[in-house]
């Protein structure tokens, strides 16, 4: 079956150092990657996008890699503060023409002062 | 701009009676959706439009109507409701139809069936 595993449902890191997510898919060949933050009550919120032909990209603290051998795409934060404390959520186009969008059941990072 | 708006926040429904989740956009987006979220599961497409007049099934259709006779309008009507149907509905937009586009999302409808 397709799917996408975040791997695990919560996250405790201590301020100042680097959480990474993982997001693995199955059975897909998407040729973008995205994530997104969700705060508590909130709809989720847009914060970084890979392509498949990208094995990097910044933004600020945020770092996204994507490997499409091994399925697999790490989202890091460095030198993270409580305010980096939500639900992130990583996203696919099943099919690649912009109509089925498949996200992940995200990863509740909490970051601990 | 106000984005994507979503009403109601919340509601309570019985078993069986019908309600429609609003949603608006005033960002001129072609692509609208709307999607579930339930525990564990992440979002779950329900029903999507690529622009006014046409819609089409995701995911998780069963239960859900969509109509789109405006760009800026995509509402989701539950025709009977059942409890199965309680979760956090969310409704999105995007530019145009492609895989690079970010989604924007509303804040939410949370919705319980009694």
């Amino acid at each position: 079956s397709q799917k996408i595993e975040q791997n695990s449902e919560a996250l405790n890191i201590q301020e100042g150092k680097t959480a990474t997510l993982t997001c693995n898919y199955t059975n897909y060949s998407p040729a973008y990657l995205q994530w997104y933050r969700q705060d508590p009550g909130r709809g989720p919120v847009f914060l970084l996008l890979i392509r498949e032909n990208e094995k990097e990209k910044r933004k600020e603290r945020l770092k996204v890699t994507f490997d499409t051998t091994l399925k697999q795409s790490l989202f890091h934060i460095t030198a993270s503060q409580p305010a980096d404390s939500a639900t992130y959520l990583c996203a696919l186009d099943e099919d690649n023409y912009g109509q089925n969008f498949v996200f992940g059941p995200g990863t509740r990072l909490s970051v601990l002062p | 701009n106000a984005g994507v708006t979503q009403t109601p926040k919340f509601q309570v429904l019985k078993t069986g009676q019908s309600m429609t989740l609003q949603c608006a956009q005033d960002m001129n987006h072609e692509y609208m959706s709307w999607y579930r979220q339930d525990p564990g599961m992440g979002l779950r497409l329900i029903h999507y439009s690529v622009g006014a007049g046409i819609t089409d099934q995701g995911e998780v259709p069963n239960g859900y109507n969509v109509s789109r006779s405006t760009t800026e309008d995509f509402p989701l009507r539950l025709l009977s409701a059942a409890p199965s149907q309680t979760s956090v509905y969310f409704c999105a937009s995007t530019p145009g139809q492609a895989s690079n586009q970010p989604q924007h999302f509303g804040d939410g409808t949370r919705l319980s069936i009694l």
